[in-house]
This record gives C-alpha cells, sequence and structure tokens, in this order.
C-alpha cells in the first residue's frame, strides 16, 4: 500500500510559468515532508522540507504548501526554468521514531524554453 | 565538505553472485540509509544504521544485509543476487536519525545478468 502517491507521472510547462507538483499521503503520523530533484544518474538533490506544524514553507522560486486536513502537499517553481526539468519526489517521514523516509513514485517535470 | 561517497558508480554481476556497495557519509554524519530505486517502485527504504546499529529495516528479504563501522561508513550486501535486484541502491547520510535532512550520494548502478 502506497503511503506517499504523485499521482502524475509527468508535467509540461512553459518556461517562466508556473509548475506545480502534487502529492497525497496517507498515514497521519507523517510529520515532515521533504521534496527532493533528481537528474538521471544521479543522487536526489534535496529541494526544500516542510515540518506539520507549518502550512507554507518558501525558499527562492520554491514553495511547498501543506493541507493536512487534506493530506496533501505541493510543490509551486516560480518562475520554471529549463534547468528544472528533472524527476521531482515528494517524501515523508516521522521524525525521531523511524527515521527513514517514505517516497513517492516521482512526478517527471520537463520545462520548455 | 564533501558529500555522500559511494563506490563503485556501476557494477555487472551475475545471478547467484553476492555484491558488496559501500558508502561514505558526509563527514560528522553518523546516520546511514539505504534505498533502492527501480523504475517501477520508485524509492524503496532497504535499511537504516546508527551508531553502527541498525534501527530500521524496511521490507526486503533477508539477502539484503548490511552495516555500520565505527567511522560511520556503511556497506550494504545482496547475496545469491538476482535478475530483480538489478537497480540503483542509493545511500544516505544525516547527522542523526530523522529523517529530516538526508543527503543522497549519487548511488550505485547494479545490473545483474
Amino acid at each position: 500500500d502506497q503511503q506517499v502517491k504523485q499521482n502524475s507521472p509527468s508535467l509540461s510547462v512553459q518556461e517562466g510559468r508556473i509548475s506545480i507538483l502534487n502529492c497525497d499521503y496517507t498515514n497521519s503520523m507523517f510529520d515532515y515532508f521533504l521534496w527532493y530533484k533528481k537528474y538521471p544518474a544521479e543522487g536526489p538533490t534535496f529541494l526544500i522540507s516542510i515540518s506539520s506544524i507549518k502550512d507554507k514553507n518558501e525558499d527562492g522560486r520554491f514553495t511547498v504548501f501543506l493541507n493536512k486536513s487534506a493530506k496533501h502537499l505541493s510543490l509551486h517553481i516560480v518562475p520554471s526554468q529549463p534547468g528544472d526539468s528533472a524527476v521531482y519526489f515528494c517524501a515523508a517521514s516521522v521524525r525521531g521514531s523511524q527515521g527513514n523516509l517514505i517516497f513517492g513514485k516521482g512526478t517527471k517535470l520537463s520545462v520548455k524554453p | 565538505k564533501a558529500g555522500v561517497t559511494q563506490t563503485p558508480r556501476y557494477l555487472i554481476k551475475t545471478r547467484g553472485q553476492q555484491v558488496t556497495l559501500s558508502c561514505s557519509p558526509i563527514s560528522g554524519h553518523r546516520s546511514v540509509s539505504w534505498y533502492q530505486q527501480t523504475p517501477g517502485q520508485g524509492l524503496q527504504f532497504l535499511f537504516e544504521y546508527f551508531s553502527e546499529t541498525q534501527r530500521n529495516k524496511g521490507n526486503f528479504p533477508g539477502r539484503f544485509s548490511g552495516r555500520q563501522f565505527s567511522n560511520s561508513r556503511s556497506e550494504m550486501n545482496v547475496s545469491t543476487l538476482e535478475l530483480g535486484d538489478s537497480a540503483l541502491y542509493l545511500c544516505a547520510s544525516e547527522r542523526s536519525p530523522g529523517g529530516t535532512e538526508a543527503f543522497f550520494g549519487q548511488g550505485t548502478r547494479l545490473t545483474v545478468v
């Protein structure tokens, strides 16, 4: 049973526009959420995270929104750039008790010039 | 500051053989986790080590094992390799277990033929 779901395998966006990547989770014990970006043949690179006590966290062009009641989070990239083209993974954890990350299957973002 | 280093980067083995992969965490990081990435399943948690002790284990058969040394370096071993073990194996390190700031290495691409 998938605890973290990214229902869109791919997303195509025009350069300069907003990219919105979505993620849903089922385990209400998750209290920390992260987004990673991954290029082929490389390891995931940490982008941004959010604690369950917040509903928004912003870092430059990247903003993560958390809706706990809907068990949904989203990553907004504004403005999108061709270099943002990669696979984006959403991950969740129960801080401290387990420590490991539960990942979604990823969304491949293509930003077209 | 050096990142997480995984060796080797690429490996080809035949069915039935065994393999050992190595991970050197970021200096000062004492927690090491291993993940398997396959096209169909995304990133799946294998196990986590902290202070030379396995803290957590994912849902993988006993053929997958690991250990951590006193210098925090970690190895994972897969015995009696199967074709389905072909994957990208990723190592992540954190200062301490918590699932909040995991930094990944570039991975070891294992191909079983």
